[in-house]
């Protein structure tokens, strides 16, 4: 089956520095991918959307100068929390789509646990 | 604007009851249709999906849906919970292949021994 890689699961940082969190396809081509952000006990709020190759897009609200997100090949999307806050610790979850897979579904990575110290 | 309701927050059922979460979307097309279920601290699972056809949907660990669209509902059913049930579970609404998918703001199962 389809399978979404993140990396890392849990990241500790000191506030003011920024953070990478990696999203890879292992099995198939994500043409797209999508970040979501999960506040305890919340629901997840999508904030981009990326399509390889081209700019992300943002969802009303979501600063795009403090969450970079970069989606450089078909089986890579990155999300960089630049000058990290303690209110930007968070569970962010990353999906991907699959034009090839064609089942309309999207695929989740385990998810990335930030703390922001 | 896509939108889904899922009006209980928390819900506690005996070991062996059945059970049903309630999920409402506003959609302005045919919609696609999921339930998820998360683990504390854990991503995400696919139980089950609707695109089209039947409206009874089968999906894993014994679940099902109905798609109602007329009621625009796409209530999750289980006949008998187990204690391994226990989780939040999140009903989610989305469009064609690669369409962003929007959540609900998810229902905390609790399972009474």
């Amino acid at each position: 089956g389809a399978v979404v890689s993140q990396h890392p699961s849990r990241v500790i940082c000191k506030s003011g520095t920024s953070v990478k969190i990696e999203c890879r396809s292992l099995d198939f081509q994500a043409t797209t991918m999508f970040w979501y952000r999960q506040f305890p006990k919340k629901s997840l709020m999508l904030m981009a959307t990326s399509n390889e190759g081209s700019k992300a897009t943002y969802e009303q609200g979501v600063e795009k100068d403090k969450f970079l997100i970069n989606h450089a090949s078909l089986t890579l999307s990155t999300l960089t929390v630049t000058s990290a806050h303690p209110e930007d610790s968070s569970f962010y979850i990353c999906s991907a789509a699959s034009g090839s897979l064609n089942t309309g579904e999207l695929f989740f990575g385990e998810g990335s646990r930030l703390t922001v110290l | 604007a896509q939108s889904v309701t899922q009006p209980d927050i928390h819900i506690t059922v005996s070991e062996g009851a059945s059970l049903e979460l309630r999920c409402n979307y506003s959609y302005g097309a045919t919609p696609y249709l999921f339930w998820y279920v998360q683990s504390p601290g854990q991503g995400l699972q696919l139980l089950l999906k609707y695109f089209s056809g039947d409206t009874l949907v089968q999906g894993i660990k014994g679940f099902e849906a109905e798609f109602k669209r007329s009621q625009s509902s796409f209530n999750l059913r289980k006949p008998s919970v187990h204690w391994s049930d226990a989780a939040e579970y999140f009903c989610a609404v989305g469009g064609s292949s690669a369409s962003k998918i929007i959540f609900g703001s998810g229902t905390r199962l609790s399972i009474r021994p």
